[in-house]
């Protein structure tokens, strides 16, 4: 079955610098990569997906890119504010299976 | 959190004792998904159903139980069986199966007495 690892599990970062999430996958079937943002004691929520037929998509100071060559996919957050402190996911899914990663915890320091 | 609700926010459990989540959505969703989320862990899914009267076991089926009566509602009982039910239970729902983005619940955060 899938297989998704998440790098790195920590990071803090001061706020207006870049934060960057890293995943890989092992199947090669995948082809919905979506990602999450959990606040303490709430439900996930999602902030951006990609398919893979796109390599790259943006929506404001988010951005996801896909290298279904090397199978792995990054979230890019700029200009970070300290509201995007939180417990980021990546996912990855093949027909009826989302495998999900481990998690990273983002702590943006004003 | 959308339209998908789950009840209680809170749930304490007593030894031997079977309680029962509660999972509704008004998406109009086929697709409905329990997963376990552990301290510093990622999601691990228990079960899921893609149509009403029908489901099948996650990774972590062991101990736990469900119902899909009705598309709106997928009930976890979560048994006496379950020997570590201590946990955060999220809900989750999706327009089908496989890959269609899925919409979680706030969650219900189980405790043991």
């Amino acid at each position: 079955g899938e297989n998704v690892e998440q790098h790195p599990s920590t990071l803090s970062v001061q706020e207006g610098d870049s934060a960057v999430i890293k995943c890989t996958y092992s199947d090669s079937a995948s082809n919905y990569f979506p990602w999450y943002k959990q606040e303490l004691g709430k439900g996930p929520q999602l902030i951006i997906d990609i398919r893979s037929n796109v390599g790259e998509k943006k929506d404001q100071r988010i951005a996801v890119t896909l290298n279904k060559t090397a199978k792995h996919f990054s979230l890019h957050i700029t200009e970070t504010q300290p509201e995007d402190s939180a417990v980021y996911f990546c996912a990855a899914s093949i027909p009826s299976d989302m495998r999900f990663g481990a998690g990273t915890r983002l702590t943006v320091k004003p | 959190d959308g339209g998908i609700t789950q009840s209680p926010k809170y749930l304490f459990r007593k030894e031997g004792q079977n309680v029962t989540l509660s999972c509704e959505q008004n998406l109009n969703h086929d697709a409905m998904y329990w997963y376990r989320q552990d301290p510093g862990q990622g999601l691990r899914l228990i079960y899921y159903s893609q149509i009403v009267n029908d489901f099948q076991k996650g990774d972590i089926a062991e101990g736990y139980s469900v119902s899909r009566e009705k598309k709106e509602s997928f009930p976890l009982t979560v048994t006496s069986a379950q020997k570590n039910p201590t946990a955060f239970y999220l809900c989750a729902s999706s327009l089908l199966g496989g890959e269609e983005t899925q919409y979680f619940g706030p969650g219900t955060r189980l405790l043991v007495l």
